[in-house]
């Protein structure tokens, strides 16, 4: 029963390291989308896939690319990190692309120095 | 685009009183606006949602209303409990975009013994 599973859990990179955020999901839910959190600034969308095979950007998709690589998984790719790009990065899914109820992954806390 | 805006970014109440966090929208094709609480280290979880269909939607001791008209969307809290305290989160989307919420910068609500 474990819904969302995102990792790391935490990381620290230097300016111009690359990463990639994993997230997978056990309810068979076809949509799948990545937030980041600031203080003050509530979650902001960075990409989402509303299938397998397919990705489209949200509100601050810069510096980052994603994949839906299954109908589980969903990553999100830091090229070359700048510091702009410390934050909190939530993984959520929904059953489908209506008015639905998302379910959130625990978060992943990335500092970059 | 939408714009979600929300206050006040931090309440501090008695245990048993209520509160009441209040959301702004600019979007009037905006016809979804749930709300989600973040509990320490964890992702957010949707609490209540509401449609643009109903004016006041009720569960246990929390409520929201809305006011197409005004733009604006309240959650109530009411006999709050010390597990209140949190960070809410108020949202909003169009449905015909598909799920995607703008969220609002949040508010953390403590609820003092």
């Amino acid at each position: 029963n474990a819904g969302v599973t995102q990792t790391p859990k935490f990381q620290v990179l230097k300016t111009g390291q690359s990463m990639t955020l994993q997230c997978a999901q056990d309810m068979n839910h076809n949509s799948m989308y990545w937030y980041r959190q600031d203080p003050g600034m509530g979650l902001r969308l960075i990409y989402y896939s509303v299938s397998e095979g397919t990705t489209d950007k949200g509100e601050v998709p810069n510096g980052y690319n994603v994949s839906r690589l299954n109908k589980r998984e969903f990553s999100l790719r830091l090229e070359s990190a700048a510091p702009s790009q410390t934050s909190v990065y939530f993984c959520a899914s929904s059953e489908g692309t209506g008015d639905e109820k998302l379910f959130f992954g625990s978060g992943t806390q990335l500092s970059v120095l | 685009g939408e714009n979600v805006e929300q206050h006040p970014s931090t309440l501090s109440v008695q245990e048993g009183d209520s509160a009441v966090i209040k959301c702004t929208y600019s979007d009037s094709a905006s016809n979804y606006f749930p709300w989600y609480k973040q509990e320490l280290g964890k992702g957010p979880q949707l609490i209540i949602d509401i449609r643009s269909n109903v004016g006041e939607k009720k569960d246990q001791r929390i409520a929201v209303t809305l006011n197409k008209t005004a733009k604006h969307f309240s959650l109530h809290i009411t006999e709050t409990q010390p597990e209140d305290s949190a960070v809410y989160f108020c949202a909003a989307s169009i449905r015909s975009a598909g799920n995607k919420l703008t969220f609002g910068g949040g508010t953390r609500v403590l609820v003092k013994p």
